[in-house]
């Protein structure tokens, strides 16, 4: 089956920590991206990649890294530097930037305390 | 500042009503605006609409846009229960050369039986 996984579902830190959410996908696009959520707030970019070895920083990029070594993988560290970690991550693919729908993985609740 | 406002931001309606959702948009470098339904998890794709006033139709969903206005609606007619879920508007943008989605923040509809 196509699609985009990540892992894990839900996620526990202590404060202070950096943790490495998960994003791969089997449907050879070439763009992926990844988005938090929050209540109320809708999906906010955080990083984007269009091709291997390339990324770009969305609109909130401060506190996360990312790395593109492969087509399929896109993961996102969040860093103790990130002020308010806890929230929900969502990340995407698509076929080519422009014109081209995402298609969203099933996402990781992060919960820092 | 590029920026997508959705509204109302929640909603409850009784099964057999017909609702309409909002989407304007302020952005430079418009492609297109998609819409998402996010039900549990990962949002769900809807449509794609580039052109002004051609209606894309999916069932009792159907959507339009308006570039001279910088608006579309989601319109759905006959609602169920199983409509019930959170609505996301998206317009992709060329910045700096590479293509990005910027969301709204949603519609949450509820369909009551």
């Amino acid at each position: 089956d196509g699609g985009i996984t990540q892992s894990p579902k839900y996620l526990f830190r202590k404060e202070g920590q950096n943790v490495t959410l998960s994003c791969e996908q089997n449907l050879n696009h070439d763009a992926m991206y990844w988005y938090r959520q929050d209540p109320g707030q809708g999906l906010r970019l955080i990083y984007y990649s269009q091709i291997v070895n390339d990324f770009q920083k969305g609109d909130i990029a401060e506190g996360y890294s990312v790395s593109r070594e492969k087509k399929e993988s896109f993961p996102l560290t969040v860093t103790s530097a990130q002020k308010n970690p806890t929230a929900f991550y969502l990340c995407a693919s698509s076929t080519r930037t422009g014109l081209y729908e995402q298609y969203f993985g099933p996402g990781t609740r992060l919960t820092v305390t | 500042e590029d920026k997508v406002v959705q509204s109302p931001l929640s909603l409850v309606v009784h099964e057999g009503d017909t609702v309409t959702l909002n989407c304007s948009y302020e952005v430079t470098n418009f492609r297109s605006l998609l819409w998402y339904k996010q039900e549990k998890k990962a949002p769900t794709f809807l449509f794609m609409l580039t052109s002004s006033g051609i209606e894309k139709k999916s069932g009792r969903l159907s959507s339009i846009l308006d570039k001279k206005e910088l608006f579309s609606i989601l319109n759905i007619t006959a609602t169920q229960t199983g409509d019930s879920a959170i609505y996301l508007c998206a317009v992709e943008v060329l910045t700096s050369g590479t293509y990005k989605y910027i969301f709204g923040t949603g519609t949450r509809l509820k369909v009551l039986a």
